[in-house]
């Protein structure tokens, strides 16, 4: 059965924390994903990895760092939270195949809150 | 930049009753994902739409891409609490695997 896991459900952290949220994914997928669910806004791409120790911005990259130092691993790095980072951090994994269509498989989400 | 608008972004309805969900876009998609998301979990895929004008069902849902591939509709008939959740379009350029997703519908179904 395919699985992403996340290392935390909930998180609070205080202002000026450095936060580092994981992700392992089960799948030997290429691709790895980081977004944010904010209410009203949907989910917003942070960056994402085509591969190892590639990584590139998504939509939404300021404050946020990334790592991925093996294939199964994306990590998520807050270095150093704010109030405005507080939300529902979503990680997800899916292969990549050129010109085809492919399923993102999705952990159960990290509820940051930033004190 | 791409946008995905969804709407509504709540729905409240009576069990049995019938809805639609729609996902607009002034761009045109490689194709279109509808997802549903239950509290505490992360989102899941129920169904891919590529053609233009392609219809899907999955049980009492009814997926439709349209002709021009920038809008989809997502149909549920005889609506169950069962069905309960946030719903979420998302679009798919052949840029690499990125998804853009439209806001989402939470939808509520009351016994």
């Amino acid at each position: 059965d395919v699985k992403v896991t996340q290392s935390s459900r909930y998180l609070v952290k205080r202002t000026g924390e450095k936060v580092f949220l994981e992700c392992v994914q089960d799948m030997d997928h290429e691709n790895m994903f980081w977004y944010r669910q904010d209410p009203g806004l949907g989910l917003r791409l942070i960056y994402f990895s085509y591969d190892v120790k590639m990584k590139e911005k998504g939509d939404i990259p300021e404050g946020y760092s990334v790592s991925r130092e093996k294939k199964e691993r994306f990590s998520l790095i807050l270095e150093s939270a704010s109030t405005n980072q507080t939300s529902m951090y979503l990680c997800a994994s899916s292969l990549w195949l050129p010109g085809l269509y492919y399923e993102q498989y999705f952990g159960p989400g990290t509820r940051l809150t930033v004190t | 930049t791409q946008l995905l608008e969804q709407s509504p972004q709540f729905l409240s309805i009576q069990e049995g009753e019938n809805l639609t969900v729609y996902c607009n876009s002034s761009s045109v998609f490689s194709s279109l994902q509808w997802y549903r998301q239950e509290p505490g979990e992360g989102p899941v895929l129920l169904v891919t739409v590529v053609t233009g004008g392609e219809v899907k069902k999955l049980k009492r849902l009814t997926f439709q891409f349209g002709d021009a591939r920038k809008d989809s509709s997502l149909h549920i008939t005889a609506a169950q609490p069962g069905d309960t959740g946030l719903y979420l379009c998302a679009g798919i350029w052949n840029q690499g695997g990125k998804l853009i997703f439209g806001q989402g519908t939470e939808l509520s179904v009351k016994p």
